[in-house]
C-alpha cells in the first residue's frame, strides 16, 4: 500500500533562517507531487506541483522553492524565512489526473516563524 | 481569485438538522471531490463525482455535481457533532496536472 511521510510535524524557526521541509512517498512509482499552504481553517493554496523528477510548477511568487531530487522525495525550502510564511504546509501525492483520483496528504507541517 | 468558491464559509448548527454546502465555479470541471479534514491533520477523500448530474451518498451524506459540471454540493442529514470539520472541494487542472481547492467550509455541530 502507498504511504506518504512528511516531517518535521511541528517546527518554529527565527526570521531569517532557512527551512527545508521533507515529503517522501512509498508504495508507488512517477507519483503527482504538490505542496500546499493552509492558513489557519481555510483552503488549501496550491504552492508547487511536480509530475516528475526535476519539474517543478511553481504558483504563486514567493519566499520558497520545491525541489524533486528522487521520484518519490518532495523538499520544500527557503533561504531566509519571513514571518507571513507561518501556516500550516501539506504535501500530497496523486496519481495521474487523467484518472480523476484522489490525493492523498501527510499529516502536515506546523511551521512558526518567530 | 478563487476557481472554486464555496458557501457558506462558517456554518453552526444543532445536532439533528440539516445542511447543505456548496462549492461552484465558473469553469467546467471533469470531477469534483469533496474532502474532509480534522486540526492539524491533512484531508480526507470523502468521494469523487465525476458524471454530470450524479448524486452520491455516503451514509447522511449526499453528493451531487451538477448538469454542467460547474457545482457541486454536500447535503447532511440529521447532523451529529461527529460531522464537525473543515469541508473541502478540489477540482484537477486537466492539462496542468494539478489539483486546487475552495477555501473550505468550517462546520460546528452543536451537541
Amino acid at each position: 500500500s502507498q504511504t506518504i511521510h512528511q516531517w518535521p510535524a511541528t517546527l518554529v524557526q527565527p526570521v531569517g533562517s532557512p527551512l527545508s521541509l521533507e515529503c517522501t512517498v512509498e508504495g508507488t512509482s512517477n507519483p503527482n507531487l504538490y505542496w500546499y499552504r493552509q492558513a489557519a481553517g481555510r483552503g488549501l493554496q496550491l504552492l508547487f506541483y511536480s509530475v516528475g523528477i526535476g519539474q517543478i510548477s511553481s504558483e504563486v511568487p514567493q519566499n520558497l522553492s520545491a525541489s524533486r531530487p528522487q521520484d518519490r522525495q518532495f523538499i520544500l525550502s527557503s533561504k531566509k524565512l519571513l514571518l507571513s510564511d507561518s501556516g500550516f504546509y501539506l504535501c500530497a501525492w496523486s496519481p495521474s489526473l487523467h484518472q480523476n483520483t484522489e490525493a492523498f496528504f501527510g499529516q502536515g507541517t506546523r511551521l512558526t516563524v518567530v | 481569485t478563487q476557481l472554486l468558491e464555496q458557501s457558506p464559509q462558517f456554518l453552526s448548527i444543532q445536532e439533528g438538522e440539516n445542511l447543505t454546502v456548496y462549492c461552484n465555479s465558473s469553469s467546467v470541471f471533469s470531477s469534483l471531490q469533496w474532502y474532509r479534514q480534522e486540526p492539524g491533520e491533512g484531508p480526507v477523500l470523502l468521494v469523487t463525482v465525476v458524471t454530470g448530474g450524479e448524486v452520491k451518498k455516503l451514509k447522511r451524506l449526499t453528493f451531487q455535481f451538477g448538469d454542467a459540471r460547474k457545482d457541486s454540493s454536500l447535503h447532511i442529514t440529521a447532523a451529529q457533532p461527529g460531522d464537525t470539520g473543515l469541508y473541502l472541494c478540489a477540482g484537477p487542472i486537466q492539462g496542468a496536472q494539478k489539483l486546487v481547492f475552495g477555501q473550505g467550509t468550517r462546520l460546528t455541530i452543536n451537541p
